[in-house]
C-alpha cells in the first residue's frame, strides 16, 4: 500500500523568506507525485506534478519540487513567499497504469502561514 | 469553462437522516471521484466512476454510503442513517480520462454537519 507523510503540520515563515515543505512517501511500485494547495474557503488546486523525467519540477506561483527516489521524498520549495501563499498544502501520490488506482492518496497537509 | 460544481455547499442534518450530495463534473470528463476530508486531515478516497460504472468503491466506509452516476455525468453521493462521524467536507473531482497523468480538478466541496 502507498502512504504519504508530511512531516510538518504547520510552517510559519516571514514574508519574502524561503520555505520548504517536506513530504515523504512509501510505495513498492513507481508513483506519480503531486502537490495541491487549498486556499481558505476554496477547493483544491494542483500546484505541480512529477510523472517522469527531470527530477526538478516547476509549478505555478513560483513553487518547485524535487523528486528524490533514494530518499522517497518530494519536498516543495519557494525562494520567497508572499502573504498570498497562506494556505494548506497537500502532498499526494497516485499509481500510474492501473485504471482502478488513479485515486489520489493525500498526506495530512501542512498549513503555511506567512507573517508580514 | 466551468469547473466542477457541488451542491449544496453546506448541509446540516440530524443523526439518522438521509442526505444526498450532488456533483457536476467538467463537461466531457469521463472519470469522476469522491473524496472525504475530515477536519485537520487530507482528503480520503471514497469511490471512482469511469463513465456510468463505479470502477473502484473500496473507499466507501460502510454500506450506508452509496453513489451513482446514471448518465455518466452528474453524480450523487447518498448517505443513509447519518452519524455524527460522517461530518466532513465531501469533495468531488473529475478528470478527462482515467489515467494517473490526467489532472483531477476538484470542486469546492460540500460541508456536511450531522447534529
Amino acid at each position: 500500500a502507498q502512504s504519504v507523510t508530511q512531516l510538518d503540520s504547520q510552517v510559519p515563515v516571514f514574508e519574502e523568506a524561503p520555505v520548504e515543505l517536506r513530504c515523504n512517501y512509501s510505495s513498492s511500485v513507481s508513483v506519480y507525485l503531486f502537490w495541491y494547495v487549498q486556499y481558505p474557503n476554496q477547493g483544491l488546486q494542483l500546484l505541480l506534478k512529477y510523472l517522469s523525467g527531470s527530477t526538478l519540477v516547476k509549478g505555478i506561483n513560483g513553487f518547485e519540487a524535487e523528486f528524490n527516489k533514494s530518499q522517497t521524498s518530494f519536498h516543495l520549495r519557494k525562494p520567497s513567499v508572499h502573504i498570498s501563499d497562506t494556505a494548506e498544502y497537500f502532498c499526494a501520490v497516485t499509481i500510474p497504469g492501473y485504471s482502478s488506482a488513479s485515486k489520489i492518496i493525500f498526506g495530512s497537509g501542512t498549513r503555511l502561514s506567512i507573517r508580514p | 469553462g466551468a469547473g466542477v460544481s457541488q451542491t449544496p455547499s453546506n448541509k446540516v442534518t440530524e443523526k439518522g437522516k438521509y442526505v444526498e450530495l450532488r456533483c457536476d463534473p467538467i463537461s466531457g470528463h469521463t472519470a469522476l471521484y469522491w473524496y472525504r476530508q475530515s477536519l485537520g486531515q487530507g482528503p480520503e478516497f471514497l469511490i471512482y466512476f469511469q463513465g456510468t460504472g463505479a470502477a473502484d468503491d473500496s473507499g466507501l466506509p460502510n454500506d450506508r454510503f452509496f453513489a451513482v452516476r446514471p448518465e455518466g455525468s452528474v453524480s450523487t453521493l447518498k448517505i443513509q442513517r447519518t452519524e455524527r462521524g460522517d461530518s466532513a467536507v465531501y469533495l468531488c473531482a473529475s478528470s478527462l480520462q482515467d489515467r494517473g497523468i490526467d489532472t483531477q480538478y476538484f470542486g469546492p466541496g460540500t460541508r456536511l454537519t450531522v447534529l
